[in-house]
């Protein structure tokens, strides 16, 4: 079974509206850890936003949120007011403490074109 | 700070040849990783070193060897290149701490490898 869906290979959405990208988990350690990454064109990984198991609140960084709902094992990246710059690969990925230490396993992306 | 660097940015082989991809971070973190990034498959990762003197197989570790020469340094080596190993490879590296802490991981710029 993967370890991270995300279930949209390709997304659009209008310049300064909001978008969410989703990405559902599977695992059985109570101790985790959710990362998203952006991935543009030139190809570098830029971290986002972080969410822990054990965090009661949604994490939020600037224009980008967290949308973590542990029961449903789901962790979508909302992202608002969307800018020609957000255009690029997002990656959804997990930390499992006790199985995988500090090892990361990444979705296999969603690609995000903002439309002027 | 450099962050983590990785040599070559580009490099094309042809099958059977041998090489060697550097990587070294100026973050004094304990644990680093290889990855490689195909079309549709996120990154996978190869080898990771949680700290000094230790390394341990990933996801995909045929056809690869690693060395952590020291903290800063971990090389990645492919002793007999087939096309198949052709991707980019990401270097990262991380504090190490708990999956209380928040804790990304830093991602070199990659290395475009192409084997013919």
């Amino acid at each position: 079974a993967q370890k991270i869906t995300q279930t949209q290979p390709g997304m659009f959405v209008q310049e300064k509206e909001a978008v969410t990208l989703d990405c559902t988990y599977d695992t059985s350690d109570p101790s985790y850890g959710l990362f998203w990454y952006k991935q543009p064109s030139s190809g570098e990984m830029i971290f986002l936003i972080y969410q822990g198991s054990y965090d009661q609140q949604n994490a939020t960084e600037g224009r980008y949120s967290l949308n973590f709902q542990k029961a449903r094992k789901s962790a979508n990246l909302v992202i608002s007011a969307s800018q020609l710059g957000d255009s690029a690969m997002y990656f959804c990925a997990m930390r499992e403490m006790e199985s995988s230490g500090d090892k990361l396993t990444f979705g296999t992306g969603t690609r995000l074109a903002v439309r002027p | 700070n450099a962050g983590v660097t990785q040599t070559p940015k580009f490099q094309v082989l042809k099958t059977g040849q041998s090489m060697t991809l550097q990587c070294a971070q100026d973050m004094n973190h304990n644990s680093m990783y290889w990855y490689r990034q195909d079309p549709g498959m996120g990154l996978r990762l190869i080898y990771y070193s949680a700290s000094e003197g230790t390394t341990d197989k990933g996801e995909v570790p045929n056809g690869y060897n690693v060395s952590r020469l020291n903290k800063r340094e971990f090389s990645l080596r492919l002793e007999s290149a087939a096309p198949s190993q052709t991707s980019v490879y990401f270097c990262a590296s991380s504090d190490g701490q708990g999956v209380a802490f928040y804790n990304e991981q830093f991602f070199g710029p990659g290395t475009r490898l192409t084997v013919l």
